[in-house]
């Protein structure tokens, strides 16, 4: 069985500041990991998914199958980056669902 | 333009009083699923439809059951609620078979309360 695992619930940094978001992740097979955000009274969304190797935001993330870790990072942290974020897996193969993260609360400071 | 809809957004009922809550869609996704999320928890998926199949996870309690009547809709039915089954119900889409079928688009959710 897969599991995401997020080691920080709270995350508080200063405006301007460098930001990442730990996730690391167990599976045996080869996953697909997914960044989705949660923005206050929103609903959630993808921010990103490591097969497309886009910047979002400002946001990258890259996939480390040696560390099995798919952090997320931003070299500048906004304020407007306030959010909840929750790193999430999809099994290898045709499998639809998502195992996630227990969520990280980011919060920029002024 | 809402494209996933969850109704009612907040939910009070009884312990042991059934309850039923609906989601509809204008994605004309052919995957719905549903997820509980406990307060500080991750997301945890009950179940999905793929079209009219249904894949049940195998932690999901019998107590929760589901309905799509059509591609547009898809219910939760809790039986018999208990304290524990207070809750945000999230309902997701997605397309299988395009390109970004992994996206899952999300509902607001609905928050259930169990008195």
């Amino acid at each position: 069985a897969q599991r995401v695992t997020q080691p920080e619930k709270l995350l508080s940094v200063f405006k301007g500041a460098p930001v990442e978001l730990k996730c690391n992740y167990s599976y045996s097979g080869s996953p697909e990991l997914f960044w989705y955000v949660q923005y206050s009274r929103q609903r959630l969304q993808l921010l990103l998914r490591h097969i497309s190797r886009e910047s979002i935001k400002g946001f990258t993330a890259d996939l480390n199958k040696g560390e099995t870790s798919f952090h997320l990072k931003k070299p500048f942290a906004q304020e407007e980056d306030s959010a909840m974020y929750y790193c999430a897996l999809r099994a290898s193969g045709s499998a639809r669902q998502l195992t996630f993260g227990s969520g990280t609360q980011l919060t920029v400071l002024p | 333009d809402a494209m996933v809809i969850q109704n009612p957004r907040y939910q009070v009922t009884q312990f042991g009083k059934p309850v039923t809550l609906s989601c509809s869609q204008t994605l004309n996704h052919n995957v719905m699923y549903w997820y509980q999320q406990k307060s500080s928890q991750a997301p945890k998926l009950l179940f999905h439809y793929y079209d009219k199949d249904f894949n049940n996870e195998a932690d999901t309690p019998d107590n929760f059951q589901s309905r799509r009547p059509n591609t547009s809709f898809c219910f939760l039915d809790i039986r018999s609620p208990g304290l524990g089954d207070a809750a945000m119900y999230l309902c997701a889409t997605s397309r299988q078979g395009s390109v970004n079928y992994n996206e899952q688009f999300f509902g607001p959710g609905t928050r259930l309360t169990v008195l």
